[in-house]
């Protein structure tokens, strides 16, 4: 399996731009990177879903390096209500397999006045 | 449309107790999925099905038995609840396979074993 890590934790100010990075040393060649948003007591949700290169929709950005090995989620300008759990998931790559589908262990951002 | 369904939301069980968890999707997915959620651990997949009558093993199968009878449905058993098996289950449903495509997921059950 594809091991993913995520800083633990990290602090904004609103109005802020943040950026969270995800590392993925053994991503494979058609995996793709895909990130997620979990609030307290929700199950999570989509935020942005990338290949390679540079994804951006509404509310994010997502950045990968042409090695493809770390992905880095942004955020503009966030606001206190961008506070909670940040995931990024790896996989996708092998039709019908996903036993290979390996979650980050998460990233808790808080978003201070 | 309700999206993703889970039921029930909260249980306490004893070690040696049997339960089934119920998923239920509106969106004619094909791919559902049952996480477990820990602390620190993140979300770890425990089985998965491609379509109706399928299901196969996911990272973390030991314990747990699953069935999709109908396409709306996936069903987690424990046969046999042990603490370790305390957790936050989340169900989950993409048209394709997650990862290429987008997995909605459901609210949760949270499952005490004592």
């Amino acid at each position: 399996l594809a091991k993913t890590t995520q800083p633990i934790s990290m602090d904004s100010y609103e109005g802020q731009e943040v950026n969270i990075t995800c590392s993925h040393n053994n991503i494979a060649t058609n995996d793709y990177i895909t990130w997620y948003q979990q609030f307290p007591s929700q199950g999570p949700r989509f935020i942005i879903q990338g290949y390679k290169t540079k994804v951006t929709n509404e509310v994010a950005s997502l950045f990968i390096p042409a090695d493809r090995k770390s992905s880095t989620l942004s955020l503009p300008r966030v606001s206190l209500s961008d506070t909670a759990v940040y995931y990024c998931l790896v996989g996708g790559g092998y039709t019908g397999t996903a036993s290979k589908l390996t979650f980050g262990t998460g990233t808790r951002l808080q978003v201070t006045l | 449309n309700a999206g993703v369904t889970q039921t029930p939301k909260f249980r306490v069980l004893k070690t040696g107790q049997s339960m089934t968890l119920l998923c239920a999707q509106d969106m004619n997915h094909e791919y559902m999925y049952w996480y477990r959620q820990d602390p620190g651990m993140g979300l770890r997949l425990i089985h998965y099905s491609v379509g109706e009558g399928t299901t196969a093993k996911g990272e973390v199968p030991d314990g747990y038995n699953v069935s999709r009878l109908k396409k709306q449905n996936f069903l987690l058993g424990l046969e046999s609840a042990a603490p370790s098996q305390t957790s936050v289950y989340f169900c989950a449903s993409s048209l394709g396979l997650a990862g290429r495509e987008t997995q909605y997921f459901g609210p949760g059950t949270r499952l005490l074993v004592l």
